[in-house]
């Protein structure tokens, strides 16, 4: 069983569409998280969502929203996308009190 | 300044060698440290914790300096099989998992 799963793993898409990806854990992990690796391999945290209530939103455009219908769940929804969103995108999770995180095979999202 | 910054490499090193990656971060508020392995195209994985008495996981050493801000991390008889990118991780204090990482050391084991 795939511990981080998120769909899809590849998304092309023209630039001002909507699109969403989604992540399920079924670890029991209470943390999730989305990072984003840019085109120079940067990985940099996006949100955060503990519980389900949202504890770290990094200075990202409000185009990007998450939203985390439960525990094992946070999706994240991506408004009138532009080139420069294309990059990887993983979630991941984790325990508040374990540093340790998990990450998803990642979703590479091409912005033509 | 980058928070947490790595020589990008690539390394490129024969069987059995053994190479050092070294990290410095800026934050001294940092709390926790780590490295994480990526494979090309794959999600980063934890390789392991860096604690300030060092520690060591079989081929794997990494060591910690508090006062220069400074972790590194050692593999001696390098495999094939170590080729990835190797990435330093902090965690501040108080930020729940706000993990920040490097932009990572690739490593190239050649036969």
């Amino acid at each position: 069983d795939t511990a981080v799963s998120q769909t899809p793993k590849y998304l092309v898409t023209q630039m001002g569409n909507d699109k969403s990806i989604k992540c399920e854990q079924n670890l029991g992990h209470d943390t999730m998280y989305w990072y984003k690796q840019d085109s120079k391999k940067f990985l940099k945290i996006m949100f955060s969502y503990n519980n389900k209530e949202l504890i770290i939103n990094e200075t990202v455009p409000n185009r990007f929203s998450p939203k985390s219908p439960d525990k094992a769940h946070l999706n994240l929804h991506i408004n009138s996308l532009e080139l420069g969103d294309s990059a990887v995108y993983f979630c991941a999770s984790g325990i508040a009190t374990n540093e340790k995180l998990f990450f998803g095979s990642g979703t590479q999202l091409s912005v033509l | 300044r980058k928070e947490v910054e790595q020589d990008p490499g690539p390394f490129n090193v024969p069987e059995g060698a053994t190479v050092a990656f070294n990290c410095t971060y800026s934050n001294s508020a940092s709390q926790s440290f780590f490295w994480y392995r990526q494979d090309c195209r794959k999600e980063p994985k934890l390789l392991m914790s860096v604690y300030s008495s060092g520690n060591e996981d079989g081929r794997f050493t990494a060591q910690l300096n508090r006062a220069s801000q400074y972790i590194s991390l050692l593999i001696r008889d390098s495999k094939l099989s170590d080729s990835a990118t190797y990435l330093c991780v902090v965690k501040r204090w108080g930020s729940q998992g706000n993990l920040i990482f490097g932009k990572g050391t690739k490593l190239s084991v050649k036969p």
